[in-house]
């Protein structure tokens, strides 16, 4: 089975912090995906991975970076946090090649006050 | 105009009914489609792929419409584990394989 493991379930940030979530999968998978989800809002994709070093603009990429120094790792970079970017966070994966379904690791539902 | 439409219910529905979504797509390339099921304040997991020829997993259908552009999902006899919402997923090559979601069906079954 495909596992993704975010690294904290909850965490709690005060407004200008840096904040980082971490994404490790442990099948080899090319591509990597970090999502946000709000009640009535949906998935929206803020950036993803086709491989090492490569990072691509999602939809809402704005007051977010992302690094992929290794196959196995993405992480989601908050530069200075706001309250309004409160929500969960959930990060996916999936082989190269594209018609994958993703798998998802469990969140991090990140508050910031 | 959405990509990926999804009728958000909710559909409130007595164990041992059986209950359908529908999903619509707009974009004629898409190639690959999937149900998702998450439940609340969980991670969304995979449920079933949507093959062309229509398929079966148990107690789930799950059939493609190329022409009308829409996906469907079957519940027969529902339990009150089925109780979620239904993500539909669709992929297109023109979209550099980037997975499409829908914003959910939510479904409650009642005792």
């Amino acid at each position: 089975d495909v596992k993704v493991t975010q690294s904290s379930r909850y965490l709690v940030k005060r407004t200008g912090e840096k904040v980082f979530l971490e994404c490790v999968q442990d099948m080899d998978h090319e591509n990597m995906f970090w999502y946000r989800q709000d009640p009535g809002l949906g998935l929206r994709l803020i950036y993803f991975s086709y491989d090492v070093k490569m990072k691509e603009k999602g939809d809402i990429p704005e007051g977010y970076s992302v690094s992929r120094e290794k196959k196995e790792r993405f992480s989601l970079i908050l530069e200075s946090a706001s309250t309004n970017q409160t929500s969960m966070y959930l990060c996916a994966s999936t082989p190269g090649g594209g018609n994958q379904p993703q798998h998802f690791g469990d969140g991090t539902r990140l508050s910031i006050l | 105009r959405k990509e990926v439409e999804q009728d958000p219910g909710p559909f409130n529905v007595p164990e041992g009914a059986t209950v359908a979504f529908n999903c619509t797509y707009s974009n004629s390339a898409s190639q690959s489609f999937f149900w998702y099921r998450q439940d609340c304040r969980k991670e969304p997991k995979l449920l079933m792929s949507v093959y062309s020829s229509g398929n079966e997993d148990g107690r789930f259908t799950a059939q493609l419409n190329r022409a009308s552009q829409y996906i469907s999902l079957l519940i027969r006899d529902s339990k009150l584990s089925d109780s979620a919402t239904y993500l539909c997923v669709v992929i297109s090559n023109t979209n550099a394989g980037k997975s499409t979601f829908g914003d959910g069906t939510t479904l409650t079954v009642k005792p």
